[in-house]
């Protein structure tokens, strides 16, 4: 089964430091997601990806977070440095457009927890 | 995209049909409407899609209106697996639209 794969499943880390999520999107797919997901706002969409370039990371706060796809099976979210107020479940979904669909399809998320 | 409404929380009975309603009263002619759903802890999984048409798949059938302003996403014989939060999403179909943005959803819970 093709599945979009998250690493690290589960972080805790002190504020300040730099985090680091990886994602490798299913092979194939020309679009990547990032998403956060907290009790307080839901899902939220932060940025993605065409062709492993960024279309809109508007929902993003620009000061801490980057995002970035060095090539076509990795796509990386980046915190630095990191408050508490980003715990958070955060997700990558990839998809495939213009075929059958346009459906995404998610990780299962790397759960991050910053005191 | 169009804004969708949903009912915060439903409850089924296990074994009977669950059918969870989604308003998409501004939908335009090329927007589709998506189902997706989320397990507790899991990431969302994609369930079914439609335009017009009523569409059926393995997991569930989508009866959307003939005015197209709302739909009905039904799970023919619900079990306890099936309690998760279910999203409703409207979006153009095609490679120069490319965001999906979810809604709060529906949660359902399957009772036995």
């Amino acid at each position: 089964d093709a599945r979009v794969t998250q690493t690290p499943r589960h972080k805790v880390t002190e504020m300040g430091q730099e985090v680091t999520m990886r994602c490798q999107p299913i092979l194939g797919h020309n679009t990547v997601f990032w998403y956060r997901q907290t009790m307080m706002q839901g899902l939220e969409l932060l940025a993605y990806f065409r062709n492993r370039a960024p279309l809109d990371d508007s929902g993003m706060p620009k000061d801490r977070f980057s995002a970035e796809m060095p090539d076509a099976t990795l796509a990386t979210l980046k915190i630095q440095p990191s408050e508490p107020r980003d715990s958070a479940v955060y997700f990558c979904a990839s998809g495939s457009l213009g075929t059958g669909g346009n459906t995404i399809y998610f990780g299962e998320g790397s759960w991050l927890t910053v005191v | 995209d169009a804004k969708t409404t949903q009912p915060p929380s439903m409850d089924c009975a296990e074994g009977r049909a669950a059918n969870l309603p989604c308003n998409h009263s501004t939908i335009s002619g090329n927007e589709y409407v998506y189902w997706y759903r989320q397990i507790h802890s899991q990431g969302p999984q994609y369930i079914i899609h439609g335009l017009k048409n009523n569409e059926t798949n393995e997991m569930a059938s989508l009866i959307i209106t003939e005015d197209r302003k709302s739909s009905t996403l039904i799970l023919p014989h619900a079990t306890l697996r099936d309690t998760a939060v279910y999203y409703c999403i409207v979006r153009v179909r095609g490679y120069n639209n490319n965001d999906m943005r979810f809604g709060a959803g529906t949660r359902l819970t399957v009772k036995p």
